[in-house]
């Protein structure tokens, strides 16, 4: 079955410092891999998704097969980050396009 | 833009009361699914939709729920006997494609069940 694992439930930073939202997950072919996220009071949306391999908002992840890794980082976190970030997977082979997410990290950045 | 609009956003109800969320998705749209996300948990799948009918569905979606599209422009996620831990946040979600990896979200409905 497809599972993403995100450790933190809580992630809390000062202005400035780096950010990384840690995403595991478990399947060893090809998965296709996304950040969602959420800001206070709107809905959930797409950041970023690692086929584009583009960089939003200053965020970049990177998918790390051998560690079934797919982090989200930013080296230079701003307040107005400050959100939940849910890591999601699909794609898997024999499982479902359907996104299968994690339960979230909430990024609190401080002033 | 165009968004997903869910109501109610908000609905309280007493243990074994049916329930009925709505949304309405995207116009161009043809894939919906409904999403729920009880208080300090993951997102869970429930249910997949498309030509009118259940493409997937997980193992949370018993026989207590169903889905129906209508009409051309409402998608309806209906709880037919609430139980306590049906409280939580529910999801719509749009997708133009089955495999596009982006589906578009409402803002959710949170479901209160006393």
């Amino acid at each position: 079955a497809q599972r993403v694992t995100q450790p933190e439930k809580l992630l809390s930073v000062f202005k400035g410092a780096p950010v990384e939202l840690k995403c595991n997950y478990s399947y060893s072919g090809s998965p296709e891999l996304f950040w969602y996220v959420q800001y206070s009071r709107q809905r959930l949306q797409l950041l970023l998704r690692h086929i584009s391999r583009e960089s939003i908002k200053g965020f970049t992840a990177d998918l790390n097969k051998g560690e079934t890794s797919f982090h989200l980082k930013k080296p230079f976190a701003q307040e107005e980050d400050s959100a939940m970030y849910y890591c999601a997977l699909s794609g898997v082979p024999g499982g479902s396009y359907i996104p299968t997410f994690g339960r979230g990290t909430s990024l609190i950045v401080h002033p | 833009e165009p968004e997903v609009t869910q109501t109610p956003s908000h609905q309280v109800t007493q243990m074994g009361q049916e329930v009925i969320l709505r949304c309405v998705p995207i116009s161009n749209h043809l894939y919906f699914y409904w999403y729920r996300q009880i208080l300090g948990q993951k997102v869970e799948f429930l249910v997949s939709f498309y030509n009118n009918e259940i493409s997937e569905k997980s193992e949370i979606f018993d026989d207590q729920f169903s889905v129906e599209r209508p009409d051309g422009s409402n998608f309806t996620l209906k709880i037919r006997s609430t139980k306590l831990e049906d409280s939580a946040m529910y999801f719509c979600a749009s997708s133009s494609g089955p495999n596009t990896g982006e589906l578009f979200f409402g803002e959710g409905s949170r479901l209160t069940v006393l």
